[in-house]
């Protein structure tokens, strides 16, 4: 398994600011996945972090609203960006090890905007 | 674009009963798909998976059938207890992501 911290673990901000959120595992992936979830909703693919390049971006996602950074093979950052009360949601940082599909994820980090 | 959906928002079983919760798809291109179990305040926990030429595996008081002509996934959860209370989202893996359906509660009846 992989232990993955997310922090903060919750938040409540005021529209118009940045929150940055941090995801750290404690071991290297060369993988690591940010998603969104929505009240009462399912988990959507916000992009995919490799360490040494860009992440890419899910379809209605773009780098300047969710900027990511993954400096090491064991961290990657999250910034929602210049908030609104619609990005009212839980961000899951997740890896992949092992099997091909057992991701791991983090508790989420849920963020109230204001 | 082309998702995982499910048929039903809401289940209710008796405890000690089986628990079946089905799926929808649309993306034959998928390789694997995939069942995660959620529980409030926590993130998705993976459960079982299959390879899409397969069409069942068991794990430990769960199956997952496949059936492809349909395109339809279930996954059954035998004498099913309060612990596996929880949001169950299928998923499917495709170019390197997975990519989750709506989610079903279920709910145990005492």
């Amino acid at each position: 398994s992989a232990v993955i911290s997310q922090k903060p673990s919750r938040d409540i901000c005021q529209r118009g600011t940045s929150l940055t959120i941090q995801c750290q595992v404690d071991s290297q992936v060369t993988m690591m996945f940010w998603y969104r979830q929505q009240p009462g909703q399912s988990l959507t693919l916000i992009a995919t972090a490799n360490q040494g390049s860009e992440a890419t971006y899910e379809s209605g996602f773009v780098i300047d609203k969710f900027p990511i950074s993954r400096p090491n093979l064991t961290f990657s950052t999250l910034t929602v960006s210049n908030m609104s009360p619609e990005d009212s949601s839980i961000y899951l940082c997740s890896v992949e090890r092992g099997a091909v599909t057992e991701a791991f994820f983090g508790q989420g980090t849920r963020l109230t905007v204001v | 674009g082309e998702n995982v959906g499910l048929h039903l928002p809401t289940l209710s079983v008796q405890e000690g009963d089986n628990s079946i919760i089905n799926c929808a798809y649309s993306n034959s291109a998928s390789d694997y798909f995939i069942w995660y179990k959620q529980e409030s305040g926590k993130g998705p926990q993976f459960i079982i998976d299959i390879r899409s030429n397969m069409d069942k595996r068991q794990g430990q008081r769960v199956t997952v059938l496949l059936n492809k002509t349909v395109k339809h996934l279930s996954l059954q959860i035998a004498a099913t207890q309060p612990g596996d209370s929880a949001v169950y989202f299928c998923a499917d893996k495709r170019d390197d992501k997975i990519i989750f359906g709506k989610g079903t509660r279920l709910h145990i009846l005492p």
